[in-house]
């Protein structure tokens, strides 16, 4: 069965330092997102993705943080200067498109810590 | 605003009873709702869905019934399983695909 998959399973930076998160997402899928969810807190929804766009963002995603789409199959979520509160699970999602699309299927999650 | 929420953040029951995990919604609009499984340090698992024009859908063992008059979504678990024991979130979906997640309901499965 087709499956998201996330590398790293977990990333350790220091406060200040990008970091890129890697997804691929199941192949033919063409909406794109990611989530974090900060321990014992429930899953937020950061930004989507289509057609080489985003869709839509939440208040979270703000200038620190960017998507990419590099090729055609891995889509990326950077974070340019950590913050201690960025330290949480970062999920990826992607769902097909049409009438069947509505499904997210999401990765494992990369646990994200920022010392 | 939006917003998804739990009724009940615990729910034991023990193996072979059936489990009902609740849930409210306030955006009157949201036309799509999930149920998702999350296993510890694991990613949330789809369940089952429900689009708004139907009160009720059928999965194996599983059953989504919606209540758009009192924005009520529930899950109901038949024959619980100890598998069963995880961390289940109901969501919605708002514009743009983007869901909106409950807190989620810790289900503990007795043997």
């Amino acid at each position: 069965e087709p499956e998201v998959t996330q590398t790293p399973s977990h990333q350790v930076t220091q406060m200040g330092q990008e970091v890129i998160l890697r997804c691929v997402p199941i192949s033919n899928h063409l909406y794109f997102y990611w989530y974090r969810q900060i321990l014992g807190q429930k899953v937020e929804f950061l930004v989507s993705f289509y057609n080489n766009e985003i869709s839509e963002k939440s208040e979270i995603f703000d200038d620190q943080f960017s998507v990419e789409r590099p090729d055609g199959s891995n889509f990326t979520l950077k974070i340019r200067s950590t913050k201690l509160e960025d330290s949480a699970m970062y999920f990826c999602a992607s769902s097909d498109s049409g009438v069947r699309g509505d499904t997210q299927y999401f990765g494992p999650g990369t646990r994200l810590t920022v010392l | 605003g939006e917003s998804v929420g739990l009724h009940l953040p615990t729910l034991s029951v023990q193996e072979g009873d059936n489990s009902i995990i609740n849930c409210a919604y306030s955006n009157s609009a949201s036309d799509y709702f999930i149920w998702y499984k999350q296993e510890s340090g694991k990613g949330p698992q789809f369940i089952i869905d429900i689009r708004s024009n139907m009160d009720k859908r059928q999965g194996q063992r599983v059953t989504v019934l919606l209540n758009k008059t009192v924005k009520h979504l529930s899950l109901q678990i038949a024959a619980t399983q100890p598998g069963d024991s995880a961390v289940y979130f109901c969501a919605e979906r708002g514009s743009n695909y983007k869901l909106t997640f409950g807190k989620g309901t810790l289900l503990t499965v007795n043997p």
